[in-house]
């Protein structure tokens, strides 16, 4: 079964310093993958996804994911983290075959940034 | 894009209850879906909902417990029937239209 998974329940990091969040996907020749920030009363909001082509991808705010189709990861990162940053970060792999749109999402990382 | 309105936000809700989710987007779509998110626990998908056919429901999940309506190609409904404290959650509906676009989701408490 499909499955997409975030080894890092919480990370916390000081403001200004890098930041790499982990993704492992499990399951399809040709993934689409997805990265999301969920900020309380916000809803699910989409950073960035890929699909194909370039391996390297950048979104919104500043965040860039790498795709390693040898690592099976999709993992988030920026360069310098800002305290607006603070959220949950959700990866997600769309199960496309056939008409069936679904997203299997990981359990999500927690962002602390520290002044 | 999509924009999509759910209501409730939030609700508190006396267990044996029932509570009806609506979902309404400013554009037509063939497929709905609605997620769960459990405490600690990733957003899983419930069913998948068709304009004109039963919804879908994946492993876990039963019709009786969460029934869905789909009267349309803009709406749609998600009821969580005769709850318990373990059905409480976030519920989501969401559409796919190049990507995924979420409603802002119902945050449940069952007591």
């Amino acid at each position: 079964a499909q499955s997409v998974t975030q080894p890092d329940i919480h990370i916390t990091v000081s403001e200004g310093a890098s930041l790499e969040l982990r993704c492992n996907y499990s399951y399809g020749a040709t993934p689409y993958l997805f990265w999301y920030v969920q900020s309380p009363g916000q809803g699910l909001q989409l950073l960035l996804k890929y699909f194909s082509g370039d391996t390297l991808v950048q979104g919104i705010k500043g965040f860039e994911a790498e795709f390693k189709r040898s690592q099976s990861s999709f993992n988030l990162r920026k360069p310098s983290v800002h305290w607006s940053d603070a959220a949950e970060y959700v990866c997600a792999d769309l199960n496309s075959g056939g008409r069936n749109y679904k997203l299997t999402f990981g359990k999500g990382t927690l962002l602390t940034v520290n002044p | 894009s999509a924009v999509i309105s759910q209501k409730p936000s939030r609700d508190i809700c006396q267990r044996g209850t029932s509570l009806t989710i609506q979902c309404q987007v400013d554009s037509q779509v063939t497929m709905m879906f609605w997620y769960r998110q459990q405490p600690g626990q990733s957003l899983t998908l419930i069913a998948t909902a068709n304009q004109g056919s039963e919804a879908t429901y994946e492993s876990g999940f039963v019709i009786d417990k969460f029934p869905i309506s789909r009267p349309n190609l803009t709406f749609s409904t998600l009821t969580v029937s005769n709850m318990s404290p373990e059905d409480s959650s976030i519920y989501l509906c969401s559409v796919y239209i190049t990507e995924a676009f979420f409603g802002q989701g119902t945050r449940l408490t069952v007591v």
